[in-house]
């Protein structure tokens, strides 16, 4: 049974372009979460989705960032119009139901994202 | 607001002593903590959790100690081993029963062989 996925691994863009980060959960898990680790700190939560909806946002911020959980296919966390200031690595876990008391999250590699 | 704080960035101990990981929280609400272990260039993977109605869980070499009125808790590991060299995240479920983890800032651990 595969872990979670992330691709690509390391992603590299110029400032203004758009950056596109994918997340395959583990076989059965229809819980996503991502977090996002800025140099020198904790994993700070972003997002968390189960199929097809968004059911807390309170951690993405408000402009340029969006993710998605479609039917079929991997989760995506999308950026616009990136700056330096998004330069981290992104982690994207996964869990069979809601994460809670008993049920642990399931991390992948992360990607790095580097904002030339 | 930091809810969850790892007051030491480093530790450095001798193979075969014990290491001792520092947390606390702010938030009197949490109810169950979890240590994360990570590599570099992984991700991070679960190693031991506490729910708050106890005050200790062990596993092995890892033991959690959780002091519900100082809001602190703590990760010993014995004896340490240098493949336990890793960074170290105390996590707590935030509130709102959505799975959101809140993780401190980590505390990288050396063994030394």
């Amino acid at each position: 049974n595969a872990g979670v996925m992330q691709n690509p691994r390391h992603l590299v863009r110029r400032r203004g372009q758009e950056a596109r980060l994918r997340c395959s959960p583990m076989k059965g898990h229809s819980h996503v979460y991502w977090y996002r680790q800025l140099p020198e700190e904790g994993l700070k939560f972003m997002v968390y989705l189960q199929k097809e909806n968004i059911i807390d946002e309170s951690g993405m911020p408000k402009e340029r960032f969006s993710a998605e959980f479609p039917k079929e296919g991997p989760s995506i966390l999308r950026i616009q119009q990136v700056v330096r200031g998004d330069s981290a690595a992104y982690f994207c876990a996964s869990s069979p139901r809601l994460a809670g008391k008993h049920n642990e999250q399931f991390f992948g590699p992360g990607t790095r994202l580097t904002v030339l | 607001d930091q809810q969850v704080k790892q007051n030491s960035p480093s530790l450095s101990v001798q193979e075969g002593r014990i290491s001792i990981l520092n947390c606390d929280y702010t938030n009197s609400m949490f109810d169950y903590f979890l240590w994360y272990k990570k590599y570099p260039a992984e991700g991070p993977t679960f190693l031991i959790s506490i729910s708050s109605i106890k005050d200790k869980n062990e596993d092995g070499r890892f033991t959690v100690f959780l002091n519900k009125s100082a809001k602190h808790l703590s990760l010993h590991i014995v004896p340490s081993q240098p493949g336990d060299s890793a960074v170290y995240f105390c996590a707590a479920y935030g509130s709102g029963n959505t799975g959101k983890l809140i993780f401190g800032q980590g505390t990288t651990l050396q063994v030394k062989p």
